[in-house]
């Protein structure tokens, strides 16, 4: 079983639109949360952080379910430029060497 | 802003030759590098963690004689991968973290072809 699970889609979503990404990981254990975003042939770049208690950040808003290990991304008004693979990441506490495990992402297009 | 300064952006070399990866961290100390790999359509797989001063700490499956890592200083950390074949072409990225701070830095990767 993968530590951390994506949808790899393609999402294929009309400008404007809303779309989610969900993720979920299999270590209980782990400290933090992120949604990091990739575009083709380029190193990821952090999108947001994930809080147990939600949180917004624009057009996207992220969610944590500690109890259920699921992590969700909601992207409103989708823009021509939203295209991207979305990756779920965790962080592992120290006694895991403070590393980050990447899922290997959903792809989103966005279209005209 | 944190930066890591990656080199080279893209190699590319024959079969059995050595390529040396660099990543300096430009205006901070960067205590932990990490080392990722990544292969078309797949995740970015963790490969090492380096502390600055000691040796590497590899991920199962990786082989620590074949991508030798230093991290001397706590401002340069670099990846060799030695005696390369074409299963090891790939993207090879760095990630810097800060002692007492949960970020990560990431360099721009470096894209290694092996003919």
């Amino acid at each position: 079983r993968k530590e951390v699970e994506q949808d790899p889609g393609p999402f294929n979503v009309p400008e404007g639109a809303t779309v989610a990404f969900n993720c979920t990981y299999s270590n209980s254990a782990s400290q933090s949360f992120f949604w990091y975003r990739q575009d083709c042939r380029k190193e990821p770049k952090l999108l947001m952080s994930v809080y147990s208690s939600g949180n917004e950040d624009g057009r996207f808003t992220a969610q944590l379910n500690r109890a259920s290990q699921y992590i969700s991304l909601l992207i409103r008004d989708s823009k021509l430029s939203d295209s991207a693979t979305y990756l779920c990441v965790v962080g592992e506490g120290a006694e895991y060497g403070n590393k980050l495990v990447f899922g290997a992402g959903t792809i989103l297009r966005v279209k005209s | 802003g944190a930066v890591v300064s990656q080199h080279p952006s893209r190699v590319i070399c024959k079969s059995g030759t050595s390529v040396k990866i660099e990543c300096r961290s430009l205006d901070f100390q960067a205590t932990t590098m990490f080392w990722y790999r990544q292969f078309p359509k797949q995740s970015l797989m963790l490969m090492a963690t380096s502390n600055e001063g000691s040796k590497a700490t590899y991920e199962q499956g990786v082989e620590k004689d074949k991508f030798l890592i230093n991290h001397a200083s706590l401002t340069l950390s670099t990846l060799t991968v030695t005696s390369a074949h074409p299963e090891d072409s790939s993207f090879y990225i760095c990630s810097a973290r800060r002692r007492g701070n949960y970020g990560y830095t990431f360099g721009s990767g470096t894209r290694l072809t092996v003919v």
